[in-house]
């Protein structure tokens, strides 16, 4: 069966420097990986997506992720975060079947910029 | 492009009651998506419509139900409410509804049962 864990549940960054917020998965076949964010009273926005290709992937509002395969991971990071990244985000997985869009979430990890 | 749309906003029912919540997805995509987020049980999946038929299906009990029309709207039914239905459904739209589809998600309905 496949999972997805976010290990912290609140990641503290100041302004201007670098965050990470982590990521790992477990699948049978191939994963596809995906990050999204959520605001107070908002749905999810998609941020970025690794199907195949290069481990780094370059997604919206500056964010990327690097996908590591040894290490089941998925870590999404940004050089230097912003007040206004402060929100909730979502680490999914999908197992490798065209026929199943079941997305599995994560807990979520809050995230906290402060000025 | 438009994004995806859900209606009500917000809605309070009492127990015992029923509620349909409507979701309409982005233009030219065939699958719907639904999903339940709470604070102890996170975002779990509810269940998926494409050219309406229901393609996959969470653990959710028989109360829950879906359906898609022929343009690609989607409602979503709960039957007999009780308290721990209060949550934040959303709604998720993609082209086909493949695994390396990403799904848009729309803003959710707030649902509070008293």
């Amino acid at each position: 069966a496949q999972s997805v864990a976010q290990p912290e549940d609140q990641v503290n960054v100041a302004e201007g420097n670098p965050l990470t917020v982590k990521c790992t998965y477990s699948v049978s076949g191939n994963p596809y990986l995906f990050w999204y964010v959520q605001y107070p009273n908002r749905g999810l926005q998609f941020l970025l997506k690794y199907i195949t290709g290069d481990n780094l992937v370059k997604g919206s509002y500056g964010f990327e992720a690097e996908f590591n395969k040894s290490q089941t991971s998925f870590h999404l990071k940004k050089p230097s975060a912003l007040v206004s990244d402060s929100a909730l985000y979502f680490c999914a997985v999908r197992d490798f079947d065209s026929s199943a869009s079941k997305i599995i979430f994560g807990s979520g990890t809050r995230l906290s910029i402060r000025p | 492009k438009a994004g995806v749309t859900q209606t009500p906003r917000y809605l309070i029912k009492t127990r015992g009651q029923q509620v349909t919540l409507s979701c309409s997805p982005i233009s030219g995509h065939r699958s719907v998506s639904w999903y339940q987020q709470t604070p102890g049980q996170g975002l779990q999946f509810l269940f998926e419509y494409f050219s309406e038929t229901q393609r996959n299906k969470g653990n959710f009990p028989g109360r829950f139900s879906g359906r898609q029309f022929s343009n690609s709207r989607s409602e979503m039914n709960v039957s007999t409410l009780e308290l721990g239905d209060s949550a934040l459904y959303l709604c998720a739209s993609s082209l086909v509804g493949t695994s390396t589809d990403t799904q848009y998600f729309g803003p959710g309905t707030r649902l509070t049962v008293l």
